[in-house]
């Protein structure tokens, strides 16, 4: 069992360029979530999904996009990348409520 | 509005002392209280949790203390060695999968 996984590691960007995140588990669990984590903030929830073919909203999902065609792959996408974007970005899944299991996460900069 | 706050930001323990790490909520809402516990680099792990039906959860030296009245919970490490050293956040859920809200972390330190 890998877990959860995501690529890139690291990545720089220029503002306006676009990209995906990738996530990926292997342990059938249907709630997925994308988390962004910054200093002094915690982690905010992007966008989450209780299932494939079934995305929603978290706290804070403006200039992100999700779609989630399979139960083991949760992409997120940025489609015009900011500065205020530059963050930290994990992907974490669970099969209840009671235990997210997370990924080592993508640092991202955009200059 | 952050939904779920956390105090202290940062905290300085000796070696075998207690470490105490409180947060606090609005929303009565929520139904799950869970902890993590993160090292640099890497994600962030489930340490212990709670529902509010209980007022104590145990499991070796870590405790959550909940206080539903309050609105507040708290974490406590017992006998604090240098390998709790990490960043910990409190969180909170309202039957929502996946529908976390998270306190902004405590950073430890345990000196030895």
């Amino acid at each position: 069992n890998a877990g959860v996984t995501q690529t890139p590691k690291f990545q720089v960007l220029k503002t306006g360029q676009s990209m995906t995140l990738q996530c990926a588990q292997d342990m059938n669990h249907e709630y997925m979530s994308w988390y962004r984590q910054d200093p002094g903030m915690g982690l905010r929830l992007i966008h989450y999904s209780v299932g494939a073919g079934i995305t929603d909203q978290g706290e804070v999902p403006n200039g992100y996009n999700v779609s989630r065609s399979t139960t083991e792959d949760f992409p997120l996408r940025l489609l015009s990348a900011a500065p205020s974007q530059t963050s930290v970005y994990f992907c974490a899944s669970s099969m209840t409520q009671e235990t997210q299991y997370f990924g080592p996460g993508t640092r991202l900069l955009v200059l | 509005q952050q939904q779920v706050k956390q105090s202290p930001q940062s905290l300085i323990v000796q070696k075998g002392g207690i470490s105490i790490i409180n947060c606090a909520y609005e929303n009565t809402a929520f139904d799950y209280f869970p902890w993590y516990q993160q090292f640099p680099g890497k994600g962030p792990a489930l340490l212990i949790a709670i529902r509010p039906d209980v007022s104590e959860k145990k499991e070796g030296r870590f405790t959550i203390s909940f206080n539903k009245s309050a609105k507040q919970f708290s974490l406590h490490i017992m006998d604090s060695q240098p390998g709790d050293s990490a960043t910990y956040f409190c969180a909170a859920s309202k039957g929502n999968f996946n529908k976390f809200y998270f306190g902004s972390g405590t950073k430890l330190n345990v000196k030895p």
